[in-house]
């Protein structure tokens, strides 16, 4: 069965405090998607990882992808409450039928 | 501006009532699908179209139909609607499979 596991599901953390969410999967991809959804809004493009070692970066936000462990993280530094929201990755199965397999979610909480 | 717009945004439909929610979008894109996100579930795909009349079921196609008889819409139809389909729904598209997705404002469905 195909999985995508993100960890944690729930954070709150403060303000200016870094951390990191994972994303696990248990297929072969080298294409995986990081979303951002704000409560009661539609789902933000957050970052496209396409290959092996991808690293991408904005802002406060940075995420990674290695393909030989099945792992995403996505990295945030000094966090501020604007980042509040809950936060998906997705990947794309290497022998895809044309589906984009999704984790539950992590809803993050930043305090003043 | 490029979008892609979902109506109704809210519905309450009784059990058994045919509905369509409609999808469209302006960016002349290939491929469109349809989710429901569900508490903890993350999303699951109902049905994906690669383009004019090629359309395909994803995890969760039950009770779900679905057409493209033009590029820019996608409706999602459901035929006899029952309470296990109250969720919220999100259309997004693409410019082609793999590349990054628009989604809709998304549409709260409620089957009493």
């Amino acid at each position: 069965e195909l999985k995508v596991e993100q960890n944690p599901l729930f954070l709150s953390m403060q303000e200016g405090k870094n951390y990191t969410i994972y994303c696990n999967y248990s297929t072969t991809s080298d294409r995986l998607y990081w979303y951002r959804q704000d409560p009661g809004k539609s789902l933000e493009s957050l970052f496209v990882l396409l290959s092996n070692g991808a690293v991408k970066q904005e802002g406060r936000l940075m995420a990674s992808l290695d393909t030989k462990a099945r792992l995403s993280t996505l990295h945030i530094t000094a966090a501020v409450h604007d980042l509040s929201a809950t936060y998906f990755c997705a990947v794309v199965p290497m022998d895809s039928n044309y589906q984009l397999i999704w984790g539950a979610g992590t809803k993050l909480i930043i305090k003043p | 501006e490029a979008q892609v717009t979902q109506n109704p945004r809210y519905l309450i439909t009784v059990t058994g009532k045919k509905l369509t929610v409609t999808c469209s979008q302006n960016m002349n894109h290939e491929y469109m699908s349809w989710y429901r996100q569900d508490p903890g579930l993350g999303l699951r795909q109902i049905y994906y179209s690669m383009n004019v009349e090629v359309t395909d079921k994803g995890d969760v196609p039950e009770g779900y139909k679905v057409s493209r008889k033009e590029k820019r819409n996608f409706p999602l139809i459901l035929e006899s609607p029952s309470p296990n389909q109250t969720s919220l729904y999100f259309c997004a598209s693409s410019l082609q499979f793999g590349g990054g997705y628009t989604f809709g404002s998304g549409t709260r469905l409620t089957v009493v």
